[in-house]
């Protein structure tokens, strides 16, 4: 069964430092998603992609955040300058098109910042 | 979307079917019921959906009322993986812009053996 692979699957960085997680969608998907949970909260919805651009995002999703979708088959989340309250498990997700109804989730990465 | 309501926690035996209850009495038309479910912190997983026929997968069966205000995901035997917070959420179809998915809180399902 195809699947969202997401790397790396924990990184640990200093405040202050830049992060890119990284993610490869279902091949033939078209919308992508980030959201991220931190630890004993809710999933929350970070910011939607679709043909190369923005589609909708989040108040967590501020200047600090950006995505990228570089090639065809990858699709990044950089965060600038991390703060402590990033420390959170990003989660990728992708669909395939506007008529595809289900969303799916890659296993997320795990961001520490110290 | 559509607010849901859903126990904070459920226990249930291994082996026995466990039935989740999720109430979304304010749902549109044209809005679906999806859930999902998320088993320690791995990424959530697709279980189910429908809008207002009963419907089975490998997975689960989903019995949604008459009126729409409510429906049930039932694990028909249910065991210790299955523990897990599960989703109800309710969605529009995805035929306007990104159509995200919105998260509560869940229930916590517990199978104890």
């Amino acid at each position: 069964e195809p699947e969202v692979t997401q790397t790396p699957s924990h990184q640990v960085t200093q405040m202050g430092q830049e992060v890119i997680l990284r993610c490869v969608p279902i091949s033939n998907h078209l919308y992508f998603y980030w959201y991220r949970q931190i630890l004993g909260q809710k999933v929350e919805f970070l910011v939607s992609f679709y043909n190369n651009e923005i589609s909708e995002k989040s108040e967590i999703f501020d200047d600090q955040f950006s995505v990228e979708r570089p090639d065809g088959s990858n699709f990044t989340l950089k965060i600038r300058s991390t703060k402590l309250e990033d420390s959170a498990m990003y989660f990728c997700a992708s669909r395939v098109d506007r008529s595809g109804n289900t969303i799916y989730f890659g296993e997320g990465s795990w961001l520490t910042v110290v | 979307d559509a607010k849901t309501t859903q126990p904070t926690s459920m226990d249930c035996a291994e082996g026995r079917a466990a039935n989740l209850p999720c109430n979304h009495s304010t749902i549109s038309g044209n809005e679906y019921v999806y859930w999902y479910r998320q088993i320690h912190s791995q990424g959530p997983q697709y279980i189910i959906h429908g809008l207002k026929n009963n419907e089975t997968n490998e997975m689960a069966s989903l019995i949604i009322t008459e009126d729409r205000k409510s429906s049930t995901l039932i694990l028909p035997h249910a065991t210790l993986r299955d523990t897990a917070v599960y989703y109800c959420i309710v969605r529009a179809p995805g035929l306007q812009g990104a159509q995200k998915l919105v998260f509560g809180q869940g229930t916590r399902l517990t199978i104890n053996p």
